[in-house]
């Protein structure tokens, strides 16, 4: 089993739907979890994180953790075609450990 | 401040050649990362650096890999010789290492080809 599981999509909705981006993992002493966006040839960039269980909300976006499960989410609200990107999530156990990543998961909103 | 900074952002070469590629990481930040990204294998992490010492290069795939950062703004990494199989985009990182979440800020990436 992958530390850490991302379905790879492409996910296709249309403009203004509610989009649901999810990840599994299995180490449970991950502490950090983060979201990453990265458009088509370039870098990855924090969209945002949450540290242990919860939810944490920004603006359209909202992240959560179930750490019972293993399981967090990204929800975007009133999406748009400029999110379409692949997303990315990370997870570690400290600020003084290395991340892991999944592989991302391509979205793809249309007009 | 600039973000990370890397070139090439693309690298077109044959089998057998040396390659380098080169990063600039955000003024301040004590840690640097070399990841590489393909398709079937998602973001690698190959080695990173904390105060200009490599602290794990367990990733690196072979020998052909080396990774070097003589200074805080400044890191390489090599490939010789390289091959096919190589081909994929390279990214580094940087970050401010502390408590807390690690957030890694992500350069554009070195697209390189490997014929």
């Amino acid at each position: 089993q992958k530390e850490v599981e991302q379905d790879p999509g492409p996910l296709s909705v249309p403009e203004g739907a509610i989009v649901s981006l999810n990840c599994t993992y299995s180490n449970s002493a991950f502490q950090y979890f983060m979201w990453y966006r990265q458009y088509s040839r370039k870098g990855p960039e924090l969209l945002m994180y949450t540290y242990s269980s919860g939810n944490k909300e920004d603006g359209r976006f909202t992240a959560q953790v179930d750490k019972s499960s293993k399981y967090i989410s990204l929800f975007i609200r009133d999406s748009q075609p400029s999110d379409s990107a692949t997303y990315l999530c990370a997870m570690t156990i400290s600020g003084y450990s290395t991340l892991t990543f999944g592989k991302g998961t391509m979205l793809l909103v249309s007009p | 401040d600039a973000g990370v900074i890397q070139s090439p952002r693309h690298e077109v070469t044959e089998m057998g050649q040396e390659v380098t590629l080169r990063c600039k990481p955000i003024s301040g930040h004590n840690s640097l990362f070399w990841y590489r990204q393909t398709m079937m294998r998602g973001l690698e992490l190959l080695i990173y650096f904390n105060n200009n010492v490599p602290i794990d290069d367990s990733g690196m795939p072979e020998d052909r890999f080396s990774a070097k950062m003589p200074n805080a703004s400044f890191s390489t990494l090599k490939i010789q010789p390289s091959e096919p199989r190589d081909s994929a985009v390279y990214f580094c990182a940087s970050s401010l290492r502390a408590s807390g979440a690690n957030v890694l800020t992500f350069g554009a990436g070195s697209r390189l080809t490997v014929l």
